[in-house]
């Protein structure tokens, strides 16, 4: 059966370190893989989106890698920050579907 | 442009009861998916609803329902509740020019709609 595994469900990381949190898939052959944040009470807010033939994708301190044969994608927040904790979400559609389907979260908290 | 809004953002109902949660979806969007969150399972994919058509079903009991109406707005509707629907539903858009949607279209979610069952 398709399976998203995020790895931790927290990571508790220094502020100024960078946070990298995984993202593995099984039985899936996506074309984008997703990332999300989402805040205590509040619903995703999306951030980065990465297609199969890219092999990564920045923006501002945020990078994502997508390896299609390892079947993972790694999230990094670079000189992280109090303000980064949140939980972090990856998201895939499997093909032919209409349904954006989520990992359980992996919650970070960077401590001053 | 405003955002995905849904009410009520919280009620608390009993066991057998049912109830009707509201999804105005960003304007101009035509996608409306609705998810479960609950701490246990995560963020699940209850369905998906495009030009009034319902195009993806997860999971879920018959207890379950949903419908979308021409102008794009959606409601979802839990019959007979259980303890076990108390959880936060979310509903979200995604803005698309055709019929079809890829893993390119992102969500755009709305606060959710925190229901307890007592």
């Amino acid at each position: 059966s398709q399976k998203i595994e995020q790895n931790s469900e927290a990571l508790n990381i220094q502020e100024g370190k960078t946070a990298t949190l995984t993202c593995n898939y099984t039985n899936y052959s996506p074309a984008y893989l997703q990332w999300y944040r989402q805040d205590p009470g509040r619903g995703p807010v999306f951030l980065l989106l990465i297609r199969e033939n890219e092999k990564e994708k920045r923006k501002e301190r945020l990078k994502v890698t997508f390896d299609t044969t390892l079947k993972q994608s790694l999230f990094h927040i670079t000189a992280s920050q109090p303000a980064d904790s949140a939980t972090y979400l990856c998201a895939l559609m499997g093909a032919g579907s209409y349904q954006l389907t989520f990992g359980k979260g992996t919650k970070l908290s960077v401590i001053p | 442009k405003a955002g995905v809004t849904q009410t009520p953002r919280y009620l608390i109902k009993t066991r057998g009861q049912q109830v009707t949660l509201s999804c105005s979806p960003i304007s101009g969007h035509r996608s409306v998916s609705w998810y479960q969150q609950t701490p246990g399972q995560g963020l699940q994919f209850l369905f998906e609803y495009f030009s009034e058509t319902q195009r993806n079903k997860g999971n879920f009991p018959g207890r379950f329902s949903g419908r979308q109406f021409s102008n794009s707005r959606s409601e979802m509707n839990v019959s007979t509740l259980e303890l076990g629907d108390s959880a936060l539903y979310l509903c979200a858009s995604s803005g698309s020019a055709q019929s079809s949607f890829s893993g390119a279209n992102v969500l755009t979610f709305g606060a959710g709609s925190r229901l307890t069952v007592l």
